[in-house]
């Protein structure tokens, strides 16, 4: 089954302890990104990867950062987290550039992250 | 960059009737308008979208119309279901380029 998964569904911590949510997908797509989504802002982009080893940045990158070591996963990490990264995470890949193809983007099923 | 506002943020409608919701987008070279379809505790999944060499696009019961001069496009929901209520997105980017903005978020209610 194609899909994207993402670990952990849920998270708590702490203020300044370092946290990875893992992202795979299993539709050896090119291009992967990450967003955070909060009420009222709709979803917004913090990075993406148009491939094994190119990353960009998105939106709102300030606080994260990311690896694209193999083309399945592209990890999303906060070195050192604060409250306002409590949100909602998503992961999404595609074969090609959205904007260049018809392929369909496809989205995780969400990371909750709460920091306290 | 790109600014993308969507109205309305809520929508109830009665079962059977029709459902209208609107973006407007900023930059005019913005190219590709996907929308996007988001039910409880799962993340969205493409819907429907349209290029902007397109002026509308149908798949069954959804329609999505682009007017590139005036910058907006919407999202038309025919003869709606309960099973239509969830969150829709709008969203809009620029030829080969990554940063896909997105709307604030529709919260639609089909009420049987």
């Amino acid at each position: 089954e194609a899909q994207v998964t993402q670990n952990p569904r849920y998270l708590i911590t702490v203020t300044g302890k370092k946290l990875t949510v893992t992202c795979s997908q299993n539709m050896n797509h090119e291009y992967m990104s990450w967003y955070r989504q909060d009420p009222g802002l709709g979803l917004r982009q913090i990075y993406y990867s148009m491939n094994v080893e190119v990353t960009d940045k998105g939106d709102v990158p300030e606080g994260y950062k990311v690896s694209r070591k193999e083309k399945r996963n592209f990890p999303l990490i906060l070195e050192s987290p604060s409250p306002n990264q409590t949100s909602l995470y998503f992961c999404a890949s595609s074969k090609r550039l959205a904007s260049t193809s018809t392929d369909t983007q496809y989205f995780g099923p969400g990371t909750r992250l709460t920091v306290l | 960059g790109e600014n993308v506002e969507q109205h309305p943020s809520t929508l109830s409608v009665q079962e059977g009737d029709s459902a209208v919701i609107k973006c407007t987008y900023s930059d005019s070279a913005s190219n590709y308008f996907p929308w996007y379809k988001q039910e409880l505790g799962k993340g969205p999944q493409l819907i429907i979208d349209i290029r902007s060499n397109v002026g509308e696009k149908k798949d069954q019961r959804i329609a999505v119309t682009l007017n590139k001069t005036a910058k907006h496009f919407s999202l038309h929901i025919t003869e709606t279901q309960p099973e239509d209520s969830a969150v829709y997105f709008c969203a809009a980017i620029l030829y080969n380029n990554n940063d896909m903005r997105f709307g604030a978020g529709t919260r639609l209610t089909v009420k049987p």
